[in-house]
């Protein structure tokens, strides 16, 4: 089955900064790779999500690449802000499989 | 719209006790799940359905039980709890059934402690 790994699991960044989360995944025919942000006490919430026939998406701060060849997506957060402050989550899934897996997490820190 | 909606928030339980963790979604969503989610294992797939009398096994479906009688609801049971299953349990729904190339909604989660 696929296999996600995701790096760091712990980050801490000053505000302002940009922060970097890396994930891989083993199965090749994985072609959708959402990113979750779980805040304290609450479930995950879906900030963005990227398909295998894209290689970049942006949503004003945070950005995802895909790289199809070396199956790794990374996550990228620009000019942090104390709320961006979570634990965030990669996945990745093929379609119809009807079941998605999930990296370790993150806890992103930081710090005003 | 509620969205999902787990209950309780919090359980305390002894060992060998059992227990219904509840979650029901508004969305008429086909496909509900639920995760455990431990500290530094991520979230881990327990059981899913993808619709109404269908339900499947996911990555750790050992000491759980599930049904799903509505499309509303997805319970899921505990028949005899251990030590081994305290951890935070999530319960997510997606509209589509099989194509996974939709986001996933999470409840709130459930603290389960069991003693």
């Amino acid at each position: 089955g696929e296999n996600v790994e995701q790096h760091p699991s712990t980050l801490s960044v000053q505000e302002g900064d940009s922060a970097v989360i890396k994930c891989t995944y083993s199965d090749s025919a994985s072609n959708y790779f959402p990113w979750y942000k779980q805040e304290l006490g609450k479930g995950p919430q879906l900030i963005i999500d990227i398909r295998s026939n894209v290689g970049e998406k942006k949503d004003q701060r945070i950005a995802v690449t895909l790289n199809k060849t070396a199956k790794h997506f990374s996550l990228h957060i620009t000019e942090t802000q104390p709320e961006d402050s979570a634990v965030y989550f990669c996945a990745a899934s093929i379609t119809n499989a009807g079941k998605s897996t999930f990296g370790d997490g993150t806890t992103l820190t930081v710090k005003p | 719209n509620a969205g999902v909606t787990q209950t309780p928030k919090f359980q305390v339980l002894k060992t060998g006790q059992s227990m219904t963790l509840q979650c029901a979604q508004d969305m008429n969503h086909e496909y509900m799940s639920w995760y455990r989610q431990d500290p530094g294992m991520g979230l881990r797939l327990i059981h899913y359905s993808v619709g109404a009398g269908i339900t499947d096994q996911g990555e750790v479906p050992n000491g759980y039980n599930v049904s799903r009688s509505t499309t509303e609801d997805f319970p899921l049971r505990l028949l005899s709890a251990a030590p081994s299953q305290t951890s935070v349990y999530f319960c997510a729904s997606r509209k589509d059934r099989i194509e996974t190339n939709e986001k996933l909604f999470f409840g709130s989660g459930t603290q389960l402690s069991v003693l």
